[in-house]
C-alpha cells in the first residue's frame, strides 16, 4: 500500500529563493503535520492541519513559512526568502484521526533542504 | 510537556534483548507514552504506546513503571535492521502532534 509520499527528496536553494514542499498523505487520513528536523536532532513540529483547516501553526519559525491544503489531501509548505538556517529535513507526517490517544502518525521520507 | 531524558546512544549485540530506557518523572495522569523509532535517512515510524499496563505488539515491548515516571521499551531479539534512533514521547490525551527529543542513537553489532 501507498504511504506518504514527499517531493522532491532533494532541493538545493540559494538564498533568498522560495521553495515549495510537497506532501501526499495516506489517502483517507484525515491530519496531516509538517515537521522540521535540523542535523542531528529530532523533529519539531511545525504545522497541523485537519482536512483544510490549519489547526495549529504555532511552531512555523517566521512569518516566511507558509503552509495550505486546499482541498485536504494534498499539503504544500512553501518558505519565501529562504536562508541558510532554514537547512534541514522536512517530514510530514498524516494520521488517520485526531485527538485521540491511539492517533498514530505515518511519516514520509522527508525533503532535505540546502539553501546555500 | 513532560520532559523526557534518554541515554543518547546504546550498543547492543545482534540476537540479544535491547532495553532502552526512558525518564519522564513530570508525565501526568492523562499522557500516554508513544516510541517512535527513526531509520536512517527515514521518517519515524510508530513502535509501541502504553498508558499504565505493559504493551506487546509484533515489534517491541513496553514495560511501565507502576509511579509511571519511566518506561523501558524491549527489543526481545536485536537485528541489524533496528539500528535507529529511538524516541520517547509522552502524549497529552487529545493532544495532535508529537514532541521529539534528541532520542537514543541504538547500534546494533553484527
Amino acid at each position: 500500500g501507498a504511504g506518504v509520499s514527499q517531493s522532491p527528496r532533494y532541493k538545493v536553494a540559494k538564498r533568498g529563493q522560495d521553495v515549495a514542499l510537497r506532501c501526499d498523505p495516506i489517502s483517507g487520513h484525515v491530519s496531516l503535520f509538517w515537521y522540521q528536523q535540523a542535523l542531528g536532532q529530532g523533529p519539531e513540529f511545525l504545522t497541523y492541519f485537519q482536512n483544510e483547516a490549519q489547526l495549529d501553526k504555532s511552531g512555523l519559525p517566521s512569518d516566511r513559512f507558509f503552509a495550505e491544503r486546499p482541498e485536504g489531501s494534498v499539503s504544500t509548505l512553501k518558505i519565501q526568502r529562504t536562508q541558510q538556517e532554514d537547512s534541514a529535513v522536512y517530514l510530514c507526517a498524516s494520521s488517520l484521526a485526531s485527538g485521540t490517544y491511539a492517533n498514530q502518525q505515518f511519516f514520509g521520507p522527508g525533503t532535505r533542504l540546502t539553501v546555500l | 510537556d513532560a520532559k523526557t531524558t534518554q541515554p543518547n546512544s546504546m550498543e547492543s549485540n545482534e540476537e540479544e534483548p535491547v532495553h532502552l530506557p526512558c525518564n519522564h518523572s513530570t508525565i501526568s495522569g492523562t499522557d500516554y507514552i508513544h516510541w517512535y523509532r527513526q531509520l536512517p535517512s527515514q521518517g519515524p515510524e510508530y513502535v509501541i504506546h502504553g498508558l499504565t499496563s505493559n504493551v506487546n505488539n509484533r515489534m517491541a515491548s513496553l514495560a511501565i513503571a507502576e509511579d509511571r515516571k519511566s518506561s523501558t521499551l524491549i527489543l526481545h531479539r536485536a537485528t541489524l535492521r533496528d539500528a535507529a534512533v529511538y524516541y520517547c514521547i509522552p502524549r497529552k490525551t487529545g493532544a495532535n502532534n508529537l514532541f521529539f527529543g534528541t532520542g537514543t542513537r541504538l547500534t546494533v553489532i553484527p
